[in-house]
Protein backbone atom coordinates (compact mmCIF):
# COMPACT_ATOMS: atom_id res chain seq x y z
CA UNK A 1 0.00 0.00 0.00
CA UNK A 2 1.40 3.23 -1.38
CA UNK A 3 0.85 5.77 1.38
CA UNK A 4 2.97 8.60 -0.29
CA UNK A 5 2.44 8.63 -4.39
CA UNK A 6 4.17 10.97 -6.27
CA UNK A 7 1.83 10.47 -9.97
CA UNK A 8 4.37 12.01 -11.89
CA UNK A 9 7.24 10.34 -12.90
CA UNK A 10 8.72 13.02 -14.60
CA UNK A 11 8.46 17.18 -15.50
CA UNK A 12 10.02 18.85 -18.22
CA UNK A 13 10.22 22.96 -17.50
CA UNK A 14 11.55 25.45 -19.25
CA UNK A 15 14.35 27.67 -17.24
CA UNK A 16 12.81 30.63 -15.68
CA UNK A 17 9.35 29.45 -15.48
CA UNK A 18 7.61 27.57 -12.68
CA UNK A 19 7.90 24.44 -11.34
CA UNK A 20 5.24 22.38 -9.83
CA UNK A 21 5.55 19.02 -8.57
CA UNK A 22 2.72 17.13 -6.73
CA UNK A 23 2.29 14.70 -3.88
CA UNK A 24 -0.48 13.12 -2.54
CA UNK A 25 -1.15 10.90 0.59
CA UNK A 26 -3.61 8.75 2.33
CA UNK A 27 -2.98 8.24 5.95
CA UNK A 28 -4.32 11.33 7.65
CA UNK A 29 -2.27 10.64 10.56
CA UNK A 30 0.38 11.88 8.88
CA UNK A 31 1.16 15.92 10.01
CA UNK A 32 4.31 16.13 8.86
CA UNK A 33 6.14 16.94 4.83
CA UNK A 34 9.00 17.26 3.77
CA UNK A 35 10.19 17.87 0.23
CA UNK A 36 14.03 16.39 -0.64
CA UNK A 37 15.97 16.42 -4.00
CA UNK A 38 18.46 13.95 -4.92
CA UNK A 39 20.88 13.91 -7.46
CA UNK A 40 22.53 9.95 -9.32
CA UNK A 41 24.23 8.54 -6.65
CA UNK A 42 24.12 10.82 -3.89
CA UNK A 43 21.95 11.22 -0.65
CA UNK A 44 18.34 13.17 -0.44
CA UNK A 45 19.07 16.73 0.37
CA UNK A 46 16.48 18.61 2.24
CA UNK A 47 14.33 21.41 1.00
CA UNK A 48 11.81 21.94 2.89
CA UNK A 49 8.89 21.39 5.02
CA UNK A 50 5.67 22.06 6.57
CA UNK A 51 3.67 20.72 9.61
CA UNK A 52 0.06 20.28 9.42
CA UNK A 53 -1.10 23.51 11.47
CA UNK A 54 -0.08 25.43 8.45
CA UNK A 55 -1.09 25.33 4.51
CA UNK A 56 2.06 27.41 2.89
CA UNK A 57 5.52 27.47 3.84
CA UNK A 58 8.05 29.56 1.66
CA UNK A 59 11.92 29.82 1.58
CA UNK A 60 13.71 31.42 -1.08
CA UNK A 61 12.49 30.05 -4.29
CA UNK A 62 11.06 27.20 -2.73
CA UNK A 63 7.24 27.13 -1.49
CA UNK A 64 5.32 24.38 -0.29
CA UNK A 65 1.56 24.13 -0.36
CA UNK A 66 -0.40 21.54 1.81
CA UNK A 67 -3.89 20.77 0.97
CA UNK A 68 -5.38 18.88 4.06
CA UNK A 69 -8.42 17.91 2.83
CA UNK A 70 -7.60 16.85 -0.52
CA UNK A 71 -4.62 15.54 0.91
CA UNK A 72 -2.14 16.67 -1.32
CA UNK A 73 0.58 19.10 -1.33
CA UNK A 74 2.90 20.42 -3.82
CA UNK A 75 6.20 21.73 -4.52
CA UNK A 76 6.66 25.31 -6.12
CA UNK A 77 9.73 26.32 -7.58
CA UNK A 78 10.27 29.88 -8.92
CA UNK A 79 11.91 30.64 -10.87
CA UNK A 80 13.42 27.21 -12.35
CA UNK A 81 16.71 27.09 -13.11
CA UNK A 82 18.69 24.25 -14.70
CA UNK A 83 20.64 23.02 -11.28
CA UNK A 84 17.41 22.50 -10.54
CA UNK A 85 17.16 19.55 -12.68
CA UNK A 86 17.06 16.61 -10.35
CA UNK A 87 14.90 14.10 -8.41
CA UNK A 88 12.35 15.35 -6.28
CA UNK A 89 11.18 12.95 -3.33
CA UNK A 90 8.02 14.01 -1.10
CA UNK A 91 8.13 12.35 2.40
CA UNK A 92 4.84 12.07 5.36
CA UNK A 93 5.81 11.29 9.06
CA UNK A 94 3.42 11.34 11.79
CA UNK A 95 4.83 12.37 15.02
CA UNK A 96 3.39 9.14 17.10
CA UNK A 97 5.70 6.77 14.31
CA UNK A 98 9.16 7.37 15.56
CA UNK A 99 10.30 9.46 13.17
CA UNK A 100 9.87 7.01 10.28
CA UNK A 101 9.64 8.48 6.96
CA UNK A 102 7.55 7.45 4.44
CA UNK A 103 8.48 7.96 0.78
CA UNK A 104 6.93 8.53 -2.79
CA UNK A 105 8.50 7.27 -5.60
CA UNK A 106 10.14 10.68 -6.74
CA UNK A 107 9.79 13.34 -9.78
CA UNK A 108 12.72 13.95 -12.24
CA UNK A 109 12.37 17.65 -13.22
CA UNK A 110 14.26 18.52 -16.04
CA UNK A 111 15.08 22.32 -16.30
CA UNK A 112 15.53 23.08 -19.74
CA UNK A 113 17.85 25.90 -20.83
CA UNK B 1 23.40 22.73 8.45
CA UNK B 2 23.48 19.15 9.87
CA UNK B 3 25.99 16.66 7.87
CA UNK B 4 25.82 13.43 7.66
CA UNK B 5 28.85 11.37 6.20
CA UNK B 6 28.74 7.49 5.13
CA UNK B 7 31.91 5.79 4.24
CA UNK B 8 33.39 4.26 1.85
CA UNK B 9 31.09 5.90 -0.93
CA UNK B 10 31.28 2.75 -2.50
CA UNK B 11 32.60 -1.05 -2.25
CA UNK B 12 33.00 -4.05 -4.47
CA UNK B 13 33.34 -7.10 -2.79
CA UNK B 14 33.10 -10.80 -3.64
CA UNK B 15 30.19 -12.90 -3.16
CA UNK B 16 29.68 -14.11 0.58
CA UNK B 17 32.27 -11.94 2.62
CA UNK B 18 31.13 -9.34 5.11
CA UNK B 19 30.82 -5.22 4.01
CA UNK B 20 30.65 -2.59 7.12
CA UNK B 21 28.81 1.06 6.03
CA UNK B 22 29.49 3.74 8.63
CA UNK B 23 27.58 6.49 9.11
CA UNK B 24 28.50 9.59 11.04
CA UNK B 25 27.01 12.75 12.15
CA UNK B 26 29.70 15.73 11.90
CA UNK B 27 28.09 18.41 13.54
CA UNK B 28 25.66 17.16 15.84
CA UNK B 29 24.91 14.02 17.65
CA UNK B 30 21.85 11.78 16.75
CA UNK B 31 20.39 9.69 18.95
CA UNK B 32 18.21 7.88 16.15
CA UNK B 33 19.58 7.05 12.45
CA UNK B 34 17.98 5.35 9.73
CA UNK B 35 19.09 2.78 7.19
CA UNK B 36 17.63 2.96 3.62
CA UNK B 37 18.20 1.27 0.27
CA UNK B 38 17.46 2.41 -3.22
CA UNK B 39 17.13 0.11 -5.84
CA UNK B 40 17.51 2.06 -9.72
CA UNK B 41 14.84 4.13 -10.65
CA UNK B 42 12.82 3.14 -6.99
CA UNK B 43 12.37 5.08 -3.99
CA UNK B 44 14.40 4.76 -1.10
CA UNK B 45 12.92 1.57 1.44
CA UNK B 46 13.67 2.40 4.67
CA UNK B 47 14.88 -0.81 6.40
CA UNK B 48 15.97 -0.24 10.34
CA UNK B 49 15.82 2.22 12.63
CA UNK B 50 19.25 2.76 14.56
CA UNK B 51 18.67 3.91 18.51
CA UNK B 52 22.05 4.76 20.34
CA UNK B 53 22.76 2.41 23.34
CA UNK B 54 19.65 -0.27 22.16
CA UNK B 55 18.73 -2.59 19.66
CA UNK B 56 17.75 -1.91 16.18
CA UNK B 57 14.21 -1.57 14.67
CA UNK B 58 13.55 -3.62 11.44
CA UNK B 59 11.54 -3.02 9.01
CA UNK B 60 9.16 -6.20 8.30
CA UNK B 61 10.84 -8.07 5.38
CA UNK B 62 14.20 -7.10 6.27
CA UNK B 63 16.50 -9.55 7.98
CA UNK B 64 18.09 -8.41 11.06
CA UNK B 65 20.66 -11.32 11.28
CA UNK B 66 21.86 -10.37 7.62
CA UNK B 67 22.05 -6.22 8.03
CA UNK B 68 23.72 -5.87 11.39
CA UNK B 69 23.26 -2.49 12.40
CA UNK B 70 25.27 -1.03 15.87
CA UNK B 71 25.29 2.99 17.17
CA UNK B 72 27.24 2.61 19.69
CA UNK B 73 27.46 6.15 20.41
CA UNK B 74 25.76 9.29 19.29
CA UNK B 75 27.07 10.24 16.11
CA UNK B 76 28.07 6.66 14.64
CA UNK B 77 26.11 3.72 13.27
CA UNK B 78 27.03 1.25 11.46
CA UNK B 79 25.84 -1.54 8.91
CA UNK B 80 27.00 -4.49 8.47
CA UNK B 81 25.80 -6.78 5.50
CA UNK B 82 27.14 -10.22 6.15
CA UNK B 83 27.43 -12.50 3.52
CA UNK B 84 26.84 -10.74 0.99
CA UNK B 85 25.35 -11.69 -2.16
CA UNK B 86 24.29 -10.29 -5.59
CA UNK B 87 21.23 -9.28 -4.75
CA UNK B 88 22.13 -7.19 -1.87
CA UNK B 89 24.06 -5.09 -4.74
CA UNK B 90 22.03 -1.64 -3.97
CA UNK B 91 22.57 1.91 -2.86
CA UNK B 92 22.68 2.29 0.68
CA UNK B 93 21.70 5.75 2.35
CA UNK B 94 21.81 6.20 5.99
CA UNK B 95 20.15 9.17 7.62
CA UNK B 96 20.28 10.85 10.91
CA UNK B 97 17.57 12.88 12.91
CA UNK B 98 17.41 16.43 14.30
CA UNK B 99 14.94 17.25 16.55
CA UNK B 100 12.91 20.68 15.38
CA UNK B 101 10.15 22.66 16.63
CA UNK B 102 7.59 21.02 15.31
CA UNK B 103 9.07 17.81 14.18
CA UNK B 104 12.05 16.13 13.26
CA UNK B 105 13.70 16.47 10.25
CA UNK B 106 16.07 13.35 8.86
CA UNK B 107 19.26 14.59 7.26
CA UNK B 108 20.82 12.30 4.51
CA UNK B 109 24.46 10.68 4.11
CA UNK B 110 25.68 11.19 0.20
CA UNK B 111 25.28 6.74 -0.04
CA UNK B 112 27.35 3.66 -0.33
CA UNK B 113 27.07 1.64 -3.83
CA UNK B 114 27.68 -1.35 -2.89
CA UNK B 115 28.11 -4.14 -5.81
CA UNK B 116 28.71 -7.93 -4.66
CA UNK B 117 30.15 -9.93 -7.58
Amino acid sequence: DQQVKQNSPSLSVQEGRISILNCDYTNSMFDYFLWYKKYPAEGPTFLISISSIKDKNEDGRFTVFLNKSAKHLSLHIVPSQPGDSAVYFCAASHSGNTGKLIFGQGTTLQVKP
Amino acid sequence: GAVVSQHPSWVICKSGTSVKIECRSLDFQATTMFWYRQFPKQSLMLMATSNEGSKATYEQGVEKDKFLINHASLTLSTLTVTSAHPEDSSFYICSARVKGEWADTQYFGPGTRLTVL
